[in-house]
């Protein structure tokens, strides 16, 4: 069956370009988390969604991030003048009612900022 | 808060031999914990979890092991394959794992 997609794979950003980052969870998932994670090192947690409500936005690490959800679906975060140290893996996971505590990962968007 | 920690940073095993990776955590409180596969280019991809009120869990050729007393869990990957060479991690979580927080990871190589 279908994953969750990410668009595009791989972005190379000038610094102070905005840039955006689309998630398609896997159908019928309400829960959607984004993660943000370093060359070598592990993922790190971001912001996380329950249909369209973002209940939790701690990890973001400054107010040029911005994620959002409208309709429960698709979610999109938005780096806006990205700077060099935002260059990393961009991963969004799923997470359905049934299976609640396990997240399933897109392959990622690798973001490059020169 | 949580942490997540791995004791090696790379693990090389012979195919056909087990191998096991570990992992440290130190919230008490954590009660969820996974173990995600990540191969080069991927995202991380899930292998075996355990809740907090278990000390074993079997799959597939993998097992998960978990010391609340010493907060340590192990992933046991029973006949390596090549197929099972890429980064594994753990993640650990409090109630219902919706903020995960993973480890630095454990780079499995497994030689011919």
């Amino acid at each position: 069956g279908a994953g969750v997609s990410q668009s595009p794979r791989y972005k190379v950003a000038k610094r102070g370009q905005d840039v955006a980052l689309r998630c398609d969870p896997i159908s019928g998932h309400v829960s959607l988390f984004w993660y943000q994670q370093a060359l070598g090192q592990g993922p790190e947690f971001l912001t996380y969604f329950q249909n369209e409500a973002q209940l939790d936005k701690s990890g973001l690490p400054s107010d040029r991030f911005f994620a959002e959800r409208p309709e429960g679906s698709v979610s999109t975060l938005k780096i806006q003048r990205t700077q060099q140290e935002d260059s990393a893996v961009y991963l969004c996971a799923s997470k359905g009612l049934r299976s609640q505590e396990t997240q399933y990962f897109g392959p990622g968007t690798r973001l490059l900022v020169l | 808060g949580e942490s997540v920690g791995l004791h090696l940073p790379t693990l090389s095993v012979q195919e056909g031999d087990n191998s096991i990776i570990n992992c440290a955590y130190s919230n008490s409180a954590s009660d969820y914990f996974i173990w995600y596969k990540q191969e080069s280019g991927k995202g991380p991809q899930f292998i075996i979890d355990i809740r907090s009120n278990m000390d074993k869990r079997q799959g597939q050729r993998v097992t998960v092991l978990l010391n609340k007393t010493v907060k340590h869990l192990s992933l046991q990957i029973a006949a390596t394959q090549p197929g099972d060479s890429a980064v594994y991690f753990c993640a650990g979580t409090t109630g219902g794992g919706n903020k995960l927080t993973f480890g630095t990871g454990t780079q499995l190589k497994v030689e011919l």
